[in-house]
């Protein structure tokens, strides 16, 4: 993941837009990905994953789409809620025995009414 | 299935104390559990890799004698801040791979504990 000492970018759209959340990735040896979502004071939220062997998976309203020639991943969601206003991490499994999961800087979505 | 408690979810200690915070695997065993650090709007930094039966491994620039990890169980690792500063104040939060074989293989977070030492 990117560095941690930087501040979260932010994304604003307005509810029934759809949204691309972007994420650059450090290990090329990184086999599965993961998007979390996140409100405030609280755990990291699954929303979907993707292996290396895969390019694109789709879920409900949502779609991870992974570039590996640029170590590139992205969430789409679609017809964007309030509800769907808090920070998106993405992270990376670092392909190794260990199962370290690592995260990246994260974005701030707000989606406005 | 695969849920995974932590332990205080707050707690406010006095500078030079030491706290405790637990994460336990409910519904499964948990060989491997992970410690995150968070910053207020910063992401999560993997502070630690904690090993059931075995020594803790630390990622680059945590300090070991400053955050003890013990995983003497399958189902509970500890992260005592010891000796704790205003600078440890942060967000901490526990993780574990969920067992294969279980949908959605990934991983499970507890639901993080707000640490403010004053």
């Amino acid at each position: 993941g990117e560095s941690v000492g930087l501040h979260l970018p932010t994304l604003s759209v307005q509810e029934g837009d759809n949204s691309i959340i972007n994420c650059a990735y450090s290990n090329s040896a990184s086999d599965y990905f993961i998007w979390y979502k996140q409100e405030s004071g609280k755990g990291p939220q699954f929303i979907i994953d993707i292996r290396s062997n895969m390019d694109k998976r789709q879920g409900q309203r949502v779609t991870v789409l992974l570039n590996k020639t640029v170590k590139h991943l992205s969430l789409q969601i679609a017809a964007t809620q309030p509800g769907d206003s808090a920070v998106y991490f993405c992270a990376e499994n670092m392909g190794d025995l260990s199962e370290k999961l690592v995260f990246g800087k994260g974005t701030k979505l707000t989606v406005n009414p | 299935g695969a849920v995974v408690s932590q332990h205080p979810s707050r707690v406010i200690c006095k500078s030079g104390t030491s706290v405790k915070i637990e994460c336990r695997s409910l519904d499964f065993q948990a060989t491997t559990m992970f410690w995150y650090r968070q910053f207020p709007k910063k992401s999560l930094m993997l502070m630690a890799t904690s090993n059931e039966g075995s020594k803790a491994t630390y990622e680059q620039g945590v300090e070991k004698d400053k955050f003890l990890i013990n995983h003497a169980s399958l189902t509970l690792s500890t992260l005592t801040v010891t000796s704790a500063h205003p600078e440890d104040s942060s967000f901490y939060i526990c993780s574990a791979p969920r067992p294969r074989g279980i949908s959605n293989y990934g991983y499970t977070f507890g639901s993080g504990t707000r640490l403010t030492v004053v």
